[in-house]
């Protein structure tokens, strides 16, 4: 079946750690996204790519970062420098404007 | 800056009852918009995804309109059923990078 899949499910950072989330995707899809949500707001866009080796920010980029070395894969870094890191993170893919195919989410915690 | 209001954030109803969600946005210079359903600590899945030329998608039974000029989408849900319950999203694509969620309705349908 094809899909997104991302990876850990749960995740805990100590202060000052960065910590990588993994998104994969089988549905030969150009471009992959990733977004936060917290309680209460809506879906927010952190990073995107239309194609590999090429990625830009999207609204609340300060304190991430991406890379797109395989079509398949979108992996997210949150850094040390995002002070409010708490939240539910969702990779998507899509073809061009099409709709959006969604992972099941990551969820990270502050130890 | 593209803003967008679901109303009502919550919602009960009885087994088999229709029901319209709604939806608004402030900027009408849109590519698509797209709803989607959320289960508790899930991703998002797609529903219906409306391209910026069409009034309205249909699948099953639920059923999405757009009115570009008035900034409106609606999500008709016919016959509700307990499975029914979740969290219904709209979001607005103005382009790759110009993506506005809404903040959801959830949604209660008591058997």
């Amino acid at each position: 079946d094809g899909g997104i899949t991302q990876s850990p499910k749960y995740l805990f950072r100590k202060e000052g750690q960065n910590v990588t989330l993994s998104c994969e995707q089988n549905l030969n899809h150009d471009a992959m996204y990733w977004y936060r949500q917290d309680p209460g707001q809506g879906l927010r866009l952190i990073y995107y790519s239309q194609i590999v080796n090429d990625f830009q920010k999207g609204d609340i980029a300060e304190g991430y970062s991406v890379s797109r070395e395989k079509k398949e894969s979108f992996p997210l870094t949150v850094t040390s420098a995002q002070k409010n890191p708490t939240a539910f993170y969702l990779c998507a893919s899509s073809i061009m404007l099409q709709p959006q195919h969604f992972g099941d989410g990551t969820r990270l915690s502050i130890l | 800056k593209q803003e967008v209001t679901q109303i009502p954030a919550a919602l009960s109803v009885p087994e088999g009852e229709n029901l319209v969600l709604n939806c608004s946005f402030t900027d009408s210079a849109i590519y698509n918009l797209q709803w989607f359903r959320q289960d508790p600590g899930k991703g998002l899945t797609s529903l219906l995804l409306i391209q910026s030329s069409q009034r309205e998608q249909t699948s099953g039974r639920l059923n999405a309109s757009l009115d570009k000029s008035s900034g409106r989408s609606t999500l008709y849900i016919a016959a509700s059923q307990p499975g029914d319950s979740a969290t219904y999203l709209c979001a607005v694509f103005g382009g790759y990078q110009k993506v506005t969620f809404g903040t959801g309705t959830k949604l209660q349908v008591i058997p």
